[in-house]
């Protein structure tokens, strides 16, 4: 069974440029989430994928979007990046999006974006 | 607005005594509550979690207590180990929307040997 994989791990832009992470789903997981974690805080939810449909948002402005294809992988795309934007992105999968226990949210090691 | 707060950013605790830690929330919705661990360099991994009808859920040395009158909850580890040493979020999920996850900010739990 293959565990959720990110790309890049670790990145550095400057402001104003654009980043596109990406996730891979664990085998057999049709929803994946995408959470932004700074330093010192909980990771924040930005949003949810369901097949290939955004499923709920967080409180992150549009320049946040992201897509999820048809074998459930999924991007998360910033534009504009500010200096806040500098985090950890997690990205979680899980089968469904509601029912049954809350915990079986799986999450990737992350990726570490750094604006400057 | 922090509707998961973790008030101690750190615990340390002696190998093989008990680890207490908190979490406070305001959100009466909540339904759901749950823990994860995480590692330097991993992402966070579920360890234990309770329904808002139950007030207790025990999984080996974790055990997790819900008081909804006080909008509280915790986690106890008996006994601490120090591969427990971990940041521990606590997380809770809103009727309907079990995935998606409000945490608080952690806390570094340090089992020394």
């Amino acid at each position: 069974e293959t565990g959720v994989t990110q790309s890049p791990t670790h990145l550095i832009k400057t402001r104003g440029q654009q980043v596109t992470l990406r996730c891979s789903s664990q085998s057999g997981h049709n929803t994946v989430s995408w959470y932004q974690q700074a330093l010192g805080q909980g990771p924040q939810f930005i949003f949810q994928y369901y097949r290939e449909e955004e499923n709920g948002r967080g409180n992150f402005p549009p320049r946040f979007s992201g897509l999820q294809f048809p074998n459930y992988s999924s991007e998360l795309n910033v534009n504009a990046l500010e200096l806040d934007d500098s985090a950890l992105y997690l990205c979680a999968s899980s089968w469904g999006t509601s029912g049954g226990a809350a915990g079986e949210l799986f999450f990737g090691e992350g990726s570490r974006l750094t604006v400057l | 607005d922090q509707q998961v707060k973790q008030n101690s950013p750190s615990l340390s605790v002696q190998e093989g005594r008990i680890s207490i830690l908190n979490c406070d929330y305001t959100n009466s919705m909540f339904d759901y509550f749950l823990w994860y661990k995480k590692y330097p360099a991993e992402g966070p991994t579920f360890l234990i979690s309770i329904s808002s009808i139950k007030d207790k859920n025990e999984d080996g040395r974790f055990t997790v207590f819900l008081n909804k009158s006080a909008k509280h909850l915790s986690l106890h580890i008996v006994p601490s180990q120090p591969g427990d040493s971990a940041v521990y979020f606590c997380a809770a999920t809103l009727s309907g929307s079990a995935r998606q996850l409000t945490f608080g900010s952690g806390t570094q739990l340090t089992v020394l040997p």
